[in-house]
This record gives C-alpha cells, structure tokens and sequence, in this order.
C-alpha cells in the first residue's frame, strides 16, 4: 500500500462546477498535510495546507481533513479551465520527518 | 518579497560526472528541502537542511549530498552521475520547514531540469 494515494485521473469537470480530489494515506500519526497545484513543465505552487479536522476554505478552493477515516480533500468551486492542472497531496509524518507526495490528479476543466 | 531562486535551470552532463546545483530560499526562511521529481516516481524527498545542518534525510544513496551556508542559500551536489538521476530537482523554502511535530508550509523554487547523457 502506498503511503500517499491519489487517483490519477485524468479527471474532467465542465467549467463553472466543482471539482473534487480525493487523497488517502496510510499513517494514522500523520500530522500536516498540504496540497499543491503543478501545471505541466512548471514546479509545484502550494494551494492549501491544514492540520486539524474539517474544513478551510480560502477562495475558491476547500481543504477537508478526515483523520479518523485517513483522507484529505480538495474541492474547487466555480472550476476554470485554468485550474487545468495536476494536483499534488502532500502528508508529513513527524516520526519519519519528511513529507511524502502523492502521484497526482491531473484535472481537466472543460470549457 | 522574492520568490526561491534555483540555478542552473538546464543541465546536461554525462554518466560518470558531478554536479552541483545551486537554491537561494525566499528571504528570512531558514529551512531548504530537495526533492527529485522523475516520471515514475513522482516527487521524492532527498533532504532538509535548516541553519546549516542536515536535519532530515530521505532514502537515496550517498552519492546525494548538500549544504547550507550561513545566508540560508543551500547546494546540492550528485556524484558520479548515472542515467536515473535525470530529473527534474526542486528545492522548497520554508521558515521553519520539517519541525518534528509539524511540518511547516513549503515553497518551491522552478527548478533544475538535469539531463545525464
């Protein structure tokens, strides 16, 4: 099982809906988590992080953080064909002391 | 306020040689990571350095190294280059970065793409 699971993809969404990305891992200890935006040939540009149950929002975009289920999301509003991108999830566990990536989802916002 | 800064943006070099790639962290920031992106295994951490020490260390062979001088700018050097090691290597600005309990928000800089002939 891989530490961090995303679903490839490529995930398509029409524009002007909501786009969710899903992410699981496996390390109940883990205690930060983040998820990034990288647009092909670019470096990855951080989007959300958050630590602690629930909800935060910023903007157009919604982190959720599940601990007892293993999961973190990222929902998109108002989805743009410049959010057509690969999005990164990104989990630190203190005890190995890194931060581990998922594969990525590659989105693709229809026009 | 500036942005992480990574040089050169283009390599190519040939198996058997070294190569030493250069980070200048976003300003105030103490903590510098490297990461090795490649195709098939995705983003990767190499290591983390904060005020000068090698704090954390990611699973990749001794021929990867680095430092941290006293302005925070960080190097990375490989040795004896081989054809895996073509990649794409990010290095991340944070101001506390990898902290044990926490892992503060990190900052990617665009890049070295290194090509090993």
């Amino acid at each position: 099982q891989k530490e961090v699971e995303q679903n490839s993809g490529p995930l398509s969404v029409p524009e002007g809906a909501i786009a969710s990305l899903n992410c699981t891992y496996s390390d109940r200890g883990s205690q930060s988590f983040f998820w990034y935006r990288q647009y092909s040939g670019k470096s990855p540009e951080l989007i959300m992080s958050i630590y602690s149950n629930g909800d935060k929002e910023d903007g157009r975009f919604t982190a959720q953080l599940n601990k007892a289920s293993q999961y973190v999301s990222l929902l998109i509003r108002d989805s743009q064909p410049s959010d057509s991108a690969t999005y990164l999830c990104a989990v630190y566990k203190g005890s190995a002391r890194q931060l581990t990536f998922g594969s990525g989802t590659q989105l693709t916002v229809l026009p | 306020k500036a942005g992480v800064t990574q040089t050169p943006r283009y390599l190519i070099k040939t198996r058997g040689q070294q190569v030493t790639l250069s980070c200048s962290p976003i300003s105030g920031h103490r903590s510098v990571s490297w990461y090795q992106q490649t195709p098939g295994q995705g983003l990767q951490f190499l290591f983390e350095y904060f005020s000068e020490t090698q704090r954390n260390k990611g699973n990749f062979p001794g021929r990867f190294s680095g430092r941290q001088f006293s302005n925070s700018r960080s190097e990375m050097n490989v040795s004896t280059l081989e054809l895996g090691d073509s990649a794409l290597y990010l290095c991340a600005s944070s101001s506390q970065g990898l902290a044990g309990g926490s892992a503060y928000e990190q900052y990617f800089g665009p890049g070295t793409r290194l090509t090993v002939t």
